[in-house]
């Protein structure tokens, strides 16, 4: 069964930390996808990456970055230099190619105190 | 504007009443589906459908039906509405279902209590 965990319900820090936002799955598929999706204070849900199993090149867009590894099943997403603006809630989903069901993790609160 | 819109956004009824939420998109995706968000327990997917007349059941289905009859809408009934069904529900809709789940887009929210 597919299972995505977020142990870190949440997370302080001062601005210009970087932090870490721990994401573990669990699937029985060699195809599958990942996904972490942004909730700031307003509500709304905004797309911020998708990987899929095959690619574990890590990726960096800006002042974030992702760190796939098969090995220990993990999907880690780092922010640098974190900012008040990055506050959000961020979760971490999986989907595996044979269907089309999205599993969430519970969110992590990233709070960026200035 | 490309975008996917919920309605009502804000919902309170009584159980047992009938009640429908509305989910349009205009980006002519094939995909799309319902989630609820309930605190501590993130999001759960409700039902999806890959396309017109193509609907799918997700982790949480009981208590909820849909229907895709256009590829524009996809909207939530719930028949007999009860108390453990108030909840934050959104729907999404994403690009082409070939080659695995796409980023999806996101409608609003729609705050639903049922007293």
């Amino acid at each position: 069964a597919q299972k995505v965990t977020q142990a870190q319900t949440e997370i302080s820090v001062v601005e210009k930390e970087d932090v870490t936002l721990d994401c573990v799955y669990e699937t029985r598929d060699t195809t599958y996808y990942l996904f972490w999706y942004k909730q700031p204070p307003s509500g709304e849900l905004v797309f911020l990456i998708r990987r899929n199993s095959f690619d574990e090149q890590n990726e960096i867009s800006g002042r974030y970055s992702w760190n796939f590894q098969k090995s220990t099943s993990s999907f880690n997403f780092t922010i640098t230099a974190s900012q008040v603006v990055d506050s959000a809630v961020y979760f971490c989903a999986l989907s595996e190619a044979r269907n089309y069901q999205l599993i969430w993790g519970a969110g992590t609160k990233l709070i960026i105190k200035p | 504007e490309a975008q996917v819109t919920q309605n009502p956004r804000y919902l309170i009824t009584v159980t047992g009443k009938k009640l429908t939420v509305t989910c349009s998109q205009n980006m002519n995706h094939e995909y799309m589906s319902w989630y609820r968000q309930d605190p501590g327990l993130g999001l759960r997917q409700i039902y999806y459908s890959m396309n017109v007349e193509v609907t799918d059941k997700g982790d949480v289905p009981e208590g909820y039906k849909v229907s895709r009859k256009e590829k524009r809408n996809f909207p939530l009934i719930l028949e007999s509405p009860s108390p453990n069904q108030t909840s934050l529900y959104f729907c999404a809709s994403s690009a082409p279902a070939g080659g695995g789940l796409r980023e999806q887009f996101f409608g609003p929210g729609t705050r639903l209590t049922v007293l």
